[in-house]
């Protein structure tokens, strides 16, 4: 059974580096595509990105500026780093697995960052 | 930017049957936007309905089913149950490796 698990500070000061990591159990982060979400409190899904196990990335064009992704497959993880956060950042952050059909098939259960002094 | 549209919510009685719908700002929906539906209860992780189009998700209930209608896919629940009280979202993908998730719709049981 695939699982994921979201992990990093819940606390980020604005303008910081918001940080995350998902360790994923049940399947080869060598394998599949791996994707970052996020939710604000009270509002919509909204994607970030994903990471390929060759280090390929892509990421949303309103967040791409401020997202690097990677991935530790000797730790069957991968990881979110959003920089230069402010308030709008704060959110549940989830990380997921792709399916073989463009389809997110296996989710965390989210982290809540919230951005604050 | 593009924006993919869902209707806010709606409210089906039970044993009734709902169809939500996402659609583009600009353009239509086909089977090569990859649509894919998700349910999501309050404080609960999204759970996968409906991927490809019309593919229901292991362990989801015949009473979803995905489709093209028009210019938009659409999320058909027959015989509501009261349990499919959520928020549900669509995500197509748009090519290029980008990803956009709907706005959301929440659907009422009652």
């Amino acid at each position: 059974q695939v699982q994921l698990q979201e992990s990093g500070p819940g606390l980020v000061k604005p303008s910081e580096t918001l940080s995350l990591t998902c360790t994923v159990s049940g399947a080869s982060i060598s394998s599949y595509y791996w994707s970052w979400i996020r939710q604000p409190p009270g509002k919509g899904l909204e994607w970030i990105g994903y990471i390929y196990y060759t280090g390929s990335t892509n990421c949303s064009p309103s967040l791409k500026s401020r997202v690097t992704m990677a991935l530790d497959a000797s730790k069957n993880q991968f990881s979110l780093k959003l920089s230069s956060v402010t308030a709008a950042d704060t959110a549940v952050y989830y990380c997921a697995k792709y399916g073989d059909a463009y389809n997110l098939d296996y989710w965390g259960q989210g982290t809540l960052v919230t951005v604050s002094s | 930017q593009t924006v993919v549209t869902q209707e806010p919510s709606f409210s089906v009685s039970p044993g009734g049957t709902v169809t939500l719908t996402c659609g583009l700002s600009s353009g239509s929906v086909s089977t090569s936007h990859y649509p894919s539906w998700y349910q999501q209860t309050p404080g609960q992780a999204p759970r996968t309905l409906i991927y490809r189009t019309n593919t229901r998700s292991s362990g989801v209930p015949d009473r979803f089913s995905g489709s093209i209608l028009g210019n938009k896919a659409a999320l058909t629940i027959t015989g509501a149950q009261a349990d499919d009280e959520s928020d549900y979202y669509c995500v197509l993908y748009m090519g290029s490796g980008i990803y956009v998730f709907g706005t959301g719709t929440n659907v009422t049981v009652l």
